[in-house]
C-alpha cells in the first residue's frame, strides 16, 4: 500500500498569517497529485491537480509546487483569511487512474 | 453545475441491519469510487467502479459490497452492519479529462 503522508495534522494561525503544509508521496509510477479542500458539512473540492515535476499552480491567495522526484508537494496560503478554515487532502494518483490514495490531511484554523 | 448526490446525510442502525447507501452523478462519468474518512486516517478506498456492472475491490472492501446497474448509480451495501463501520462515508466519480474527483457531501452511519 502506498503512503501518501501530510504535515502537520493540524495548524491553527491568526487572520492575515502566510502558511504551508506538506504532503510527501512515492515517486515510482506517478501520474499527478491533487489537493483538495474539505470545509464542514460540505463536499471535498479540487483545488489544483499537478503533473509535471516542477509544477507550480495558484488560484488566488493559494498556491502549490511539485517535487515528483523527491516526493513532495507544498500547499501555500498567503494573508489566511477565517473563511480558510478547512481541512486540507493531497492524494496521489498512480497511472492507473483508479488507483488514488490520500493522506489523512492538515485541519487548518484561522482565527480571526 | 456538476453534482455527485448521496441520498442521505445521517444514519442511525443497529448492529446487523442491512444498510444501503446510495450514490448518483450527472456527468456521465464513467468510474465512480466509495470512500470511508475515520480521524487520522485520511480516505481509504472501499470499492470502486469503472463501469456499469463492474465493480473492483478498494484497501478494505471487507464488509461492504457495491451495486452498479445504471452509470450513474452506485450504491454501497453493508450486509450485516457493525459498531466498526460507524465513519463518514463518501462517494465520488471522476472526470475522465482532468482527473479531478467530484465528491458526494457525505453520508454519517452511525452503527449502535
Amino acid at each position: 500500500i502506498l503512503n501518501v503522508e501530510q504535515s502537520p495534522q493540524s495548524l491553527h494561525v491568526q487572520e492575515g498569517d502566510s502558511t504551508n503544509f506538506t504532503c510527501s508521496f512515492p515517486s515510482s509510477n506517478f501520474y499527478a497529485l491533487h489537493w483538495y479542500r474539505w470545509e464542514t458539512a460540505k463536499s471535498p473540492e479540487a483545488l489544483f491537480v499537478m503533473t509535471l515535476n516542477g509544477d507550480e499552480k495558484k488560484k488566488g491567495r493559494i498556491s502549490a509546487t511539485l517535487n515528483t522526484k523527491e516526493g513532495y508537494s507544498y500547499l501555500y496560503i498567503k494573508g489566511s483569511q477565517p473563511e480558510d478554515s478547512a481541512t486540507y487532502l493531497c492524494a496521489f494518483m498512480g497511472y492507473n487512474n483508479n488507483d488514488m490514495r490520500f493522506g489523512a490531511g492538515t485541519r487548518l484554523t484561522v482565527k480571526p | 453545475d456538476v453534482k455527485v448526490t448521496q441520498s442521505s446525510r445521517y444514519l442511525v442502525k443497529r448492529t446487523g441491519e442491512k444498510v444501503f447507501l446510495e450514490c448518483v452523478q450527472d456527468m456521465d462519468h464513467e468510474n465512480m469510487f466509495w470512500y470511508r474518512q475515520d480521524p487520522g486516517l485520511g480516505l481509504r478506498l472501499i470499492y470502486f467502479s469503472y463501469d456499469v456492472k463492474m465493480k473492483e475491490k478498494g484497501d478494505i472492501p471487507e464488509g461492504y459490497s457495491v451495486s452498479r446497474e445504471k452509470k450513474e448509480r452506485f450504491s454501497l451495501i453493508l450486509e450485516s452492519a457493525s459498531t466498526n463501520q460507524t465513519s463518514m462515508y463518501l462517494c465520488a466519480s471522476i472526470h475522465r479529462g482532468t482527473g479531478e474527483l467530484f465528491f458526494g457531501e457525505g453520508s454519517r452511519l452511525t452503527v449502535l
